[in-house]
């Protein structure tokens, strides 16, 4: 399995500004993902972040809105920007690890994002 | 597109068992199960790939119907501790621009009471 820890586990902002996630996993990955989860909703896969390239979006993701950084194979960022109430979800990030002799994905414990 | 889970909910009192389905349009690679209970993340609960095979976690079984592109979980004898949410998280192709991409379900929320 992936131990994944992220940072801040939440946060109450106001409207128009910016949050940034940390995600940190215990051991090397080539990518990483991230994921939102709105209230008594599903998850929604934003993007994925790959290391030594330009994240990929999903539809309905643009970069200007979440643009995303991975500087090495254990970390990355997700910054949630000019935000609205609309932003207030859970944000996950998840990483690849092995169960058995089968690779599934682990998540990260989640930053709960409240906008004012 | 989204898988489809039935049923959206279900009831259980302790020791009685439940089935949750898993449907997609979608040739699906794997099907992955998750448990999410209220403020935490979702724990793992098993991954199978296509080939239909079954798999078995203590009480808590799946299957996978490759023809019919569905997947169900099994939950025998259900305990206090069965209770959340489940997630299926669907992956349509092995390797390439699908890898580790999961799409997930809305969710069956199970209760158990005492």
């Amino acid at each position: 399995s992936a131990v994944i820890s992220q940072k801040p586990s939440r946060d109450i902002c106001q409207r128009g500004t910016s949050l940034t996630i940390q995600c940190q996993v215990d051991s090397q990955v080539t990518m990483m993902f991230w994921y939102r989860q709105q209230p008594g909703q599903s998850l929604t896969l934003i993007a994925t972040a790959n290391q030594g390239s330009e994240a990929t979006y999903e539809s309905g993701f643009v970069i200007d809105k979440f643009p995303i950084s991975r500087p090495n194979l254990t970390f990355s960022t997700l910054t949630v920007s000019n935000m609205s109430p609309e932003d207030s979800s859970i944000y996950l990030c998840s990483a690849p690890g092995t169960s058995g002799n089968q690779e599934t994905q682990y998540f990260g414990p989640g930053t709960r994002l409240l906008v004012l | 597109q989204q898988p489809v889970q039935s049923p959206q909910a279900v009831i259980l009192r302790e020791g009685e068992d439940a089935v949750i389905n898993c449907s997609s349009s979608k040739a699906l690679y794997s099907v992955h199960w998750y448990r999410q209970k209220h403020g935490e993340a979702p724990v793992f609960l098993m991954i199978l790939l296509k080939g239909g095979e079954q798999k078995g976690h203590e009480k808590i079984s799946a299957s996978f119907n490759e023809k019919k592109q569905q997947s169900s979980l099994y939950l025998t004898a259900s305990q206090l501790s069965y209770s959340g949410t489940y997630f299926c998280g669907t992956e349509s192709g092995a390797g390439g621009t699908s890898y580790g991409k999961l799409t997930f379900g809305q969710g069956t929320i199970l209760t158990v009471h005492p």
